[in-house]
């Protein structure tokens, strides 16, 4: 079992504030990192995946980098939405199939 | 709709009882997964398939039995189960080379064993 952690656990946001996120993995077991976002009572959705040291990929609103060496990912979100709410997950390919979950952050934007 | 379906949706069990959990995707896909969520835990891959044969079966206790019989429907046998295996049961399936391709997940199975 590989430790992904994610922080901070939740957070509170104004509606039009930007804010960023932290996944932290072990860098010796790097295929991929996957990001994802679920909406409660809804499936979990994938915003990002990424290999590549030095990536960095935009998906309207939302961002992410990623640093394998030092082993973390940011996911960026600008001027944040009441529908940005959800619980943001990242995940670890550290095998063919196997992927590691970190717990998610829990971001709640206040209209 | 992610395009992969789950029932039931709520499941109640005994200890005793034996329930399946059906999964299926409507995407073409050739993997397909089976997840665990437990409270406040992060979601634990427990089986992969892959073009319908078993690739990963991380450690899950015998009384959890996949059944993969196409590429379309993943089923999840269930018997015998306790108390601490209540949880949301996650299916995903994804196409290709999981290093580059994304998951698609279904809206899972909650399960409260009595």
């Amino acid at each position: 079992i590989l430790n992904v952690e994610q922080s901070p656990q939740s957070l509170h946001v104004q509606e039009g504030d930007s804010t960023n996120f932290t996944c932290s993995f072990p860098s010796s077991n790097f295929y991929a990192l996957h990001w994802y976002r679920w909406e409660t009572a809804k499936s979990p959705e994938a915003l990002f995946v990424m290999t590549l040291n030095g990536d960095e990929k935009k998906k309207g609103r939302i961002s992410a980098t990623l640093n394998t060496k030092e082993g973390y990912s940011y996911l960026y979100i600008k001027g944040s939405q009441p529908e940005d709410s959800a619980t943001y997950l990242c995940a670890l390919l550290a095998g063919a199939n196997n992927l590691f979950f970190g717990t998610g952050t829990r971001l709640t934007v206040i209209p | 709709e992610t395009g992969v379906t789950q029932t039931p949706r709520h499941l109640v069990m005994g200890m005793t009882n034996k329930k399946s959990l059906k999964c299926e995707q409507h995407l073409g896909h050739n993997a397909m997964y089976w997840y665990k969520q437990s409270a406040k835990k992060p979601l634990e891959l427990m089986f992969v398939y892959s073009l319908e044969e078993r690739v990963e079966n991380n450690s899950v206790p015998s009384r959890f039995s996949p059944e993969c019989p196409n590429s379309s429907h993943l089923f999840l046998h269930l018997h015998t189960l306790q108390p601490e295996d209540s949880a949301l049961y996650l299916c995903a399936s994804s196409q290709g080379d999981p290093s580059y391709n994304e998951q698609f997940f279904g809206p899972g199975t909650r399960l409260t064993v009595l």
